[in-house]
């Protein structure tokens, strides 16, 4: 079964500051790996998706990035922003969708 | 488009009651997404219907467990009985139908809390 992780947990920065949200997966036989933003009693929100053909698709000031032989995805933010607080979780999709615990980060004015 | 609409969004009950959840996918979608959240085990996939039909109910946790598709602008997710263990957060997502690992739209989530 496909495990999905994500460190850290939760991660706190400074406003205007570019960060880096880890995503690593188990097994590498991927449709696509996409990344969700989920906001305090909310449900989740569909950032971007990669196909297992592709390495990096952008929106906005979100760049995500993936390296399926090392099992690993990054979404890196840029000019981080207060708005930008919320619960990040990235999925792994083969035959289901198979979703990380997140990383919890809180942008501080 | 309204998108995913659950209802109802906070749900306590108690052990040994029944509790059905609903939710509303969005127009034109063809596939329908369960889905339970819990601290410890995060998202976890319950049941996917196609076209309405139920398709893979592997993640059902037990025979407590039961989901409709009536047709398809409407969903149920029943427990009968409930358990105090059920409490999480439960949400129904859609997509266009392409395929189930294609982007899904979800919804607000029902928070149960079984006494």
């Amino acid at each position: 079964k496909q495990e999905v992780t994500q460190i850290p947990a939760a991660l706190s920065v400074p406003e205007g500051e570019n960060l880096v949200l880890n995503c690593s997966f188990t097994d590498s036989a991927i449709y696509n790996l996409q990344w969700f933003r989920q906001d305090p009693g909310k449900g989740l929100t569909s950032l971007l998706l990669i196909q297992s053909s592709q390495r990096e698709q952008t929106s906005g000031r979100l760049n995500a990035s993936l390296d399926k032989s090392s099992g690993r995805s990054t979404l890196y933010i840029a000019a981080s922003q207060p708005g930008d607080s919320a619960t990040y979780l990235c999925a792994a999709g083969a035959n289901n969708l198979f979703f990380g615990t997140g990383t919890r980060l809180t942008v501080i004015p | 488009d309204a998108g995913v609409i659950q209802s109802p969004r906070h749900e306590v009950t108690e052990m040994g009651q029944e509790v059905t959840l609903r939710c509303k996918p969005i127009s034109g979608h063809n596939s329908l997404f369960w889905y339970r959240q819990t601290m410890m085990r995060g998202l976890e996939l319950l049941i996917y219907f196609n076209n309405n039909v139920p398709i893979d109910d592997s993640g059902m946790p037990e025979d407590r467990f039961s989901a409709k598709m009536p047709n398809a602008s409407f969903s149920t997710l029943k427990i009968q009985p409930s358990e105090p263990r059920d409490s999480a957060v439960y949400f129904c997502a859609s997509n266009p139908g392409g395929t189930r690992t294609d982007t899904q739209y979800f919804g607000p989530g029902t928070r149960l809390t079984v006494l």
